[in-house]
């Protein structure tokens, strides 16, 4: 398996290009997550869905739109990206939104996105 | 989802038990404590969970007090490979921020020959 993966592993934009950040997932997990880590913090979610055909809003949803394109597949796009966006961007899935062993959430590699 | 704190960062000697604290003092009954850590520029990574009762598995120990207020995350024996950022976080089992995981700054872990 190769648990979560991400692509591309690097970008850099300029002001106003939009994309889009790809993750799958081969663990046949229900629920998958995008967060957004900036120099010296923590984590933030920016969204997550908790199944297939949901989506909800985590801490951080604005400038981004996602998609859960089927089980596997969760993409992360940015419309017209800001400086404010450069930051590294991973994925994450879990079997379920639940407790215990269920609810452990795998993290891909990650994505370096850099805006000018 | 009740904040924690933890020490910004601790040095272990190799070989040696690292035990890194954190404080959830406003923990409520349904509330887990999870601990992850991130080694650097990779994904965080799993390595415990609990909900009142000490926990251990191939990695580590999980020592929750029993008014649920604190823990701390025991590696036995730490070795270079454990200096990472190390992040204990404290979630609801239900509700509308089921599957969340709010991360703080963690604690830098630096594990020295």
């Amino acid at each position: 398996n190769a648990g979560v993966t991400q692509t591309p592993k690097f970008q850099v934009l300029k002001t106003g290009q939009s994309m889009t950040l790809q993750c799958a997932q081969d663990m046949n997990h229900n629920s998958m997550y995008w967060y957004r880590q900036d120099p010296g913090m923590g984590l933030r979610l920016i969204y997550y869905s908790a199944s297939e055909g949901t989506t909800d809003k985590g801490e951080v949803p604005n400038g981004y739109n996602v998609s859960r394109l089927n089980k596997r597949e969760f993409s992360l796009r940015l419309e017209s990206a800001a400086p404010s966006q450069t930051s590294v961007y991973f994925c994450a899935s879990s079997r379920n939104p639940g407790t215990g062993t269920t609810d452990t959430q795998y993290f891909g590699p990650g994505t370096r996105l850099t805006v000018l | 989802d009740a904040k924690t704190t933890q020490p910004p960062s601790m040095d272990c000697a190799e070989g040696r038990a690292a035990n890194l604290p954190c404080n959830h003092s406003t923990i409520s009954g349904n509330e887990y404590v999870y601990w992850y850590r991130q080694i650097h520029s990779q994904g965080p990574q799993y390595i415990i969970h609990g909900l009142k009762n000490n926990e251990t598995n191939e990695m580590a120990s999980l020592i929750i007090t029993e008014d649920r207020k604190s823990s701390t995350l025991i590696l036995p024996h730490a070795t270079l490979r454990d200096t990472a950022v190390y992040y204990c976080i404290v979630r609801a089992g239900r509700g509308s921020t089921l599957g969340r995981l709010y991360f703080g700054r963690g604690t830098q872990l630096t594990v020295w020959p």
